[in-house]
């Protein structure tokens, strides 16, 4: 079985202060990991991905996350923040064995102050 | 030009009544899903179908039906709504090899009962 902690349902931070959202995985095989942002009344869209490629991975809107196995980890970060990262987060994980089945956190909604 | 597209965004109705939900892909995917968000935002997925058929059925009422009459469309049908039913439904589509692409996720439909 797989499944996905999201720590901290809501994270407030500064306009240009480092916006970290952390993610912890569960998966008795190699995972997939996924994070994906929801902006108010629109659907999912990914951020990035980790596929068993580099553990450091980049995304869009200057968001990156890093695999760390021995901590089962997936946490997502941006140096700085914007206006515009207001919305909720979901981290996600599926494998192969998972049949394609993304499993997801309860999601984090980032708050950004002026 | 939309990539999953889900009618309609929003719908109201009365308990025990009976609705359907659309969703079309025009990305060439052979795999397609619904997923529940709870008013908490919690995902759950609900159904999957590969080429028409169905290959992931999660724990949910059989009021619930789904329908693939093709591999660009999978449609949601409920049968005798009740106050619980209440919540955004995503359908959402992959390649088989989706566990490295990601999912493509339409825009929701929010579906309240009275």
């Amino acid at each position: 079985a797989q499944s996905v902690t999201q720590l901290g349902s809501h994270v407030s931070v500064s306009e240009g202060a480092l916006v970290l959202l952390r993610c912890n995985y569960s998966s008795s095989v190699p995972p997939y990991l996924f994070w994906y942002v929801q902006y108010p009344n629109q659907g999912l869209q990914l951020l990035l991905k980790y596929t068993s490629a580099a553990t450091l991975v980049k995304g869009i809107n200057g968001f990156e996350a890093e695999f760390k196995k021995s901590e089962t980890s997936f946490h997502l970060t941006k140096p700085s923040a914007h206006m515009s990262d207001a919305a909720e987060y979901f981290c996600a994980v599926t494998s192969k064995a998972a049949g394609n089945k993304l499993t997801f956190g309860g999601g984090t909604r980032v708050l950004v102050k002026p | 030009d939309t990539a999953v597209s889900q009618t309609p965004k929003y719908l109201v109705t009365q308990m025990g009544n009976d609705k359907s939900i659309k969703c079309e892909q025009n990305l060439g995917h052979d795999t397609m899903y619904w997923y529940k968000q709870d008013s908490k935002k919690f995902l759950k997925i609900m159904f999957s179908y590969n080429n028409k058929e169905l290959i992931i059925n999660e724990t949910v009422p059989n009021r619930f039906s789904p329908k693939s009459p093709d591999k660009a469309h999978l449609n949601l049908h409920i049968n005798s709504l009740e106050l619980g039913d209440s919540a955004v439904y995503f359908c959402a589509s992959s390649q088989e090899t989706g566990v490295l692409s990601g999912y493509t996720f339409g825009s929701g439909t929010r579906l309240t009962v009275v």
